[in-house]
Formats: C-alpha cells, sequence, structure tokens
C-alpha cells in the first residue's frame, strides 16, 4: 500500500516568516495530495489540494507543489500568523471504487511565534 | 445542515468492555471512514464504505467491526476494548454529486480503555 513520510514533526517559526512541509510518497499510482490542518482539540479541515496533474497551486498565503518524478510534494505558508499555529497533514490517494482512500503523513506541529 | 456527527465524545472503559461509536452525515455523500489518530502517527484508517451496503477494511482493522446501517450512518464497534485502542477516533465522508475528494470529519471521540 501507499506509505507517506512527513517532515518536520515539529516546526517553530517566528511570526512573518515563511514555514515549509514536505511529504514524499511511495506509490506512483498516486494522484491526489491534499493538506490537512487540525487546530488543537477540533477536526482535521482540508485546507488546499492538488491533483497530479498540476506542479504547483497557490491559495492565498498558502501554496502546494508537487514533484511526480521525485514523488514529493510540500506546503508552503508564507507570512506566518499565530492563527497559523496547529498540526498540518498531508496525505496521498490511489484512486479507487471509494473515490479517495488517503493515506496520511505523521503530521507536523508548527508553531508560530508573536 | 449538522455536516458530520459522531458520539459519543469522549468515553472511559475497562478492558473487554465493548462499545459503539456512532457517525451519521447528512451531505449525501456515498462514502463514509473511521480513521483513529494517535500522536505521531497521523490518521491511519480502519475501516471504509465506498456506499451503502459495502464495507472494507483499511490500514489498522483488528479488534475493529463497523456496519453501514444506512447512506447516513456508520457505526464502528469495538467487541473486547484494550488499551491500545486508546486514541482519538474520527469519522469522516465524502463523494455525493459534486465529489471533490475533500474529506469532512466528524468532531471526534477520545476513547480511553483502561
Amino acid at each position: 500500500g501507499e506509505n507517506v513520510e512527513q517532515h518536520p514533526s515539529t516546526l517553530s517559526v517566528q511570526e512573518g516568516d515563511s514555514a515549509v512541509i514536505k511529504c514524499t510518497y511511495s506509490d506512483s499510482a498516486s494522484n491526489y495530495f491534499p493538506w490537512y490542518k487540525q487546530e488543537l482539540g477540533k477536526r482535521p479541515q482540508l485546507i488546499i489540494d492538488i491533483r497530479s496533474n498540476v506542479g504547483e497551486k497557490k491559495d492565498q498565503r498558502i501554496a502546494v507543489t508537487l514533484n511526480k518524478t521525485a514523488k514529493h510534494f510540500s506546503l508552503h505558508i508564507t507570512e506566518t500568523q499565530p492563527e497559523d499555529s496547529a498540526v498540518y497533514f498531508c496525505a496521498a490517494s490511489i484512486p479507487d471504487n471509494a473515490g479517495n482512500m488517503l493515506t496520511f503523513g505523521g503530521g507536523t506541529r508548527l508553531m508560530v511565534k508573536p | 445542515n449538522a455536516g458530520v456527527t459522531q458520539t459519543p465524545k469522549f468515553q472511559v472503559l475497562k478492558t473487554g468492555q465493548s462499545m459503539t461509536l456512532q457517525c451519521a452525515q447528512d451531505m449525501n455523500h456515498n462514502s463514509m471512514y473511521w480513521y483513529r489518530q494517535d500522536p505521531g502517527m497521523g490518521l491511519r484508517l480502519i475501516y471504509y464504505s465506498a456506499s451503502e451496503g459495502t464495507t472494507d477494511k483499511g490500514e489498522v482493522p483488528n479488534g475493529y467491526n463497523v456496519s453501514r446501517l444506512n447512506k447516513r450512518e456508520f457505526s464502528l464497534r469495538l467487541e473486547s476494548a484494550a488499551p491500545s485502542q486508546t486514541s482519538v477516533y474520527f469519522c469522516a465522508s465524502s463523494g455525493g454529486l459534486a465529489h471533490t475528494g475533500e474529506l469532512f470529519f466528524g468532531e471526534g471521540s477520545r476513547l480511553t480503555v483502561l
């Protein structure tokens, strides 16, 4: 099955700095790569996703890049703010009958210091 | 709309006891999932149901059973709880007429097995 590795496990940045979280996946058949944000005590929520026919996608301060050849993808957050503090999960999906069988990375705890 | 609702939010069990986690969604989604979340291990899929009437094992199914009662409801049962099943459990759903791949999570159920 698919295996997703995520680094770093914790990341501390100063407010206004950029943050980068990296993930690698093992199965070249994976074609959908979402990122979820989970605030303390809350449910995970989708913040951005990318499909394998696209190399980069941006949404305001967040962007995701995908390198299919190397089988890795990254989340970039610019101009970080305290409200960006959360745990971020990457995931990869192989298309199947369930529509999206997601395998998640281990998570990155991002702390933005004011 | 309530989205995905799961109960109970908290539960403490003794080893060997049984319990059922309930989940319901009101988004007319076809697919439903049960994940467990443990520190540093991300979200791991226990069971999923691609559509009403079907269920399949995920990454960590041992010790669990599921029932897709109807399109709205998907329950997770622990027949004989073990301390290793102490975790936070999330139900999720996806699909529908405008399937985007996004998973919608419930608020989570924190289970402690003593």
